[in-house]
């Protein structure tokens, strides 16, 4: 595609349930990053992949987090058990590599937790 | 800990006038510096940059102003127009330690006023 995309664009779901989300970016993009912004707060780092380096996970704020990418394209976030403080709009990312090239950020998905 | 602030959370300018967003960061490390801008529903699509070898960078309407000594860069907008209207936010990373992460701000919102 033209740009990074995010599924599903909103997601409501009940504390304690787990949830999916995910990003396809774009296409020859090496480096993929997941931020997350909660209401009135900026874009909070959560997770880094570049190629098939070990990703850097040192922004997930607990071990409920996890991400995957799949053949160094799709990637998928998902929450455990989740918690109403987890609602917020989740941020996918992309660039050729991962130093000075800029990120081209995807629409969000907006997940609410009730 | 918020390693780089906005601490305007709104800014109103008249169009046709200079719009200054501004934002301070406390990490001495960081080195590159980045401006993004966000329509609601949408991802942060990449404005304008400045490495910290420069003190100034200009495109069309947008200048960054980066002041090292103060821990300070601004984004000037001249002529403000309508479009303009988004919140803005300021980025910083640390390129000379490898692949680090983008560091946001909280976000300005700017209403440009015809």
């Amino acid at each position: 595609g033209a740009g990074v995309s995010q599924s599903p664009s909103n997601k409501v779901t009940e504390k304690g349930k787990d949830v999916e989300l995910r990003c396809d970016p774009i296409s020859g993009h090496t480096a993929l990053y997941w931020y997350r912004q909660s209401l009135g707060q900026g874009l909070e780092f959560l997770i880094y992949f570049q190629g098939n380096s070990a990703p850097d996970k040192s922004g997930l704020p607990s071990d409920r987090f996890s991400a995957e990418r799949t053949g160094g394209s799709v990637s998928t976030l998902t929450i455990q058990r989740t918690q109403q403080e987890d609602s917020a709009v989740y941020l996918c990312a992309s660039s050729v590599a991962g130093g000075r090239e800029t990120q081209y950020f995807g629409p969000g998905t907006r997940l609410l937790v009730l | 800990d918020q390693q780089v602030k906005q601490n305007s959370p709104s800014l109103s300018v008249q169009e046709g006038r200079i719009s200054i967003l501004n934002c301070d960061y406390t990490n001495s490390m960081f080195d590159y510096f980045l401006w993004y801008k966000k329509y609601p529903a949408e991802g942060p699509t990449f404005l304008i940059s400045i490495s910290s070898i420069k003190d100034k960078n200009e495109d069309g309407r947008f200048t960054v102003f980066l002041n090292k000594s103060a821990k300070h860069l601004s984004l000037h907008i001249v002529p403000s127009q309508p479009g303009d209207s988004a919140v803005y936010f300021c980025a910083a990373r640390r390129l000379s330690s490898g692949n680090t992460p983008l560091v946001f701000g909280k976000g300005t919102r700017l209403s440009v006023i015809a």
